[in-house]
């Protein structure tokens, strides 16, 4: 069975913060790993991994892939209060589903 | 430039009751999912169409059933409610396999 954990489950910092959030996954026939954010409703797409090693970054975030240790990370510097919001890693494998971690809710106080 | 509707936004529903979740893309995307996210939890998939034409379940598809209309559209029945259905349903899209989902805002349902 496909798994994939996040850590933390929550965490709370304040403004001007930087944070890492991890992904670890279990599946068979691994294709990508993608980050989406998840605010009152909808879950947006933030980034893709399929690479390890390679560093995805948009503005203050930015994300890594590690293939052989079967994890990712999520990195947010500078955090503002409108980072506060789920953060969700799915996997996606060969057969084309997606399994999604439970997500990290992330509290940014100002 | 709508992305991904879904209608309703809210429902209640009795015990044993039947509903069809509407979802509508326009971005001309093959594939189509549905995921329900339960409190505390992330995402896990109904069903999907992974081309208009086919289906296949995913990681809980016990008490739904789906239609793939058309390349647009992809419905999600449920038959026979029942309480542990409540939850929140996404309707997703994407290109093909290997490339990022695009949501819809969601149908809050309550069985009671």
């Amino acid at each position: 069975e496909d798994k994939v954990v996040q850590s933390p489950l929550s965490l709370v910092v304040h403004e001007g913060d930087t944070v890492t959030l991890n992904c670890s996954y279990e599946v068979t026939n691994f294709r990508s790993l993608l980050w989406y954010k998840q605010e009152k409703k909808a879950p947006t797409f933030l980034f893709m991994l399929t690479s390890s090693g390679i560093e995805k970054k948009s503005g203050r975030l930015s994300s890594i892939l590690d293939k052989k240790e079967l994890f990712s990370i999520l990195n947010i510097t500078a955090t503002q209060t409108g980072d506060s919001a789920v953060y969700l890693c799915a996997v996606e494998t060969n057969a084309g589903k997606s399994t999604f971690g439970d997500g990290t809710t992330l509290t940014v106080k100002p | 430039n709508a992305g991904v509707t879904q209608t309703p936004k809210f429902q209640v529903l009795k015990t044993g009751q039947s509903m069809t979740l509407q979802c509508a893309q326009d971005m001309n995307h093959n594939s189509m999912y549905w995921y329900r996210q339960d409190p505390g939890m992330g995402l896990r998939l109904i069903y999907y169409s992974a081309s208009e034409g086919t289906t296949d379940k995913g990681e809980v598809p016990n008490g739904y059933n789906v239609s793939r209309l058309n390349k647009r559209e992809f419905s999600l029945r449920l038959e026979s409610a029942a309480p542990s259905q409540t939850s929140v349903y996404f309707c997703a899209s994407n290109r093909a396999f290997n490339s990022p989902l695009h949501f819809g805002n969601g149908t809050r349902l309550t069985v009671t």
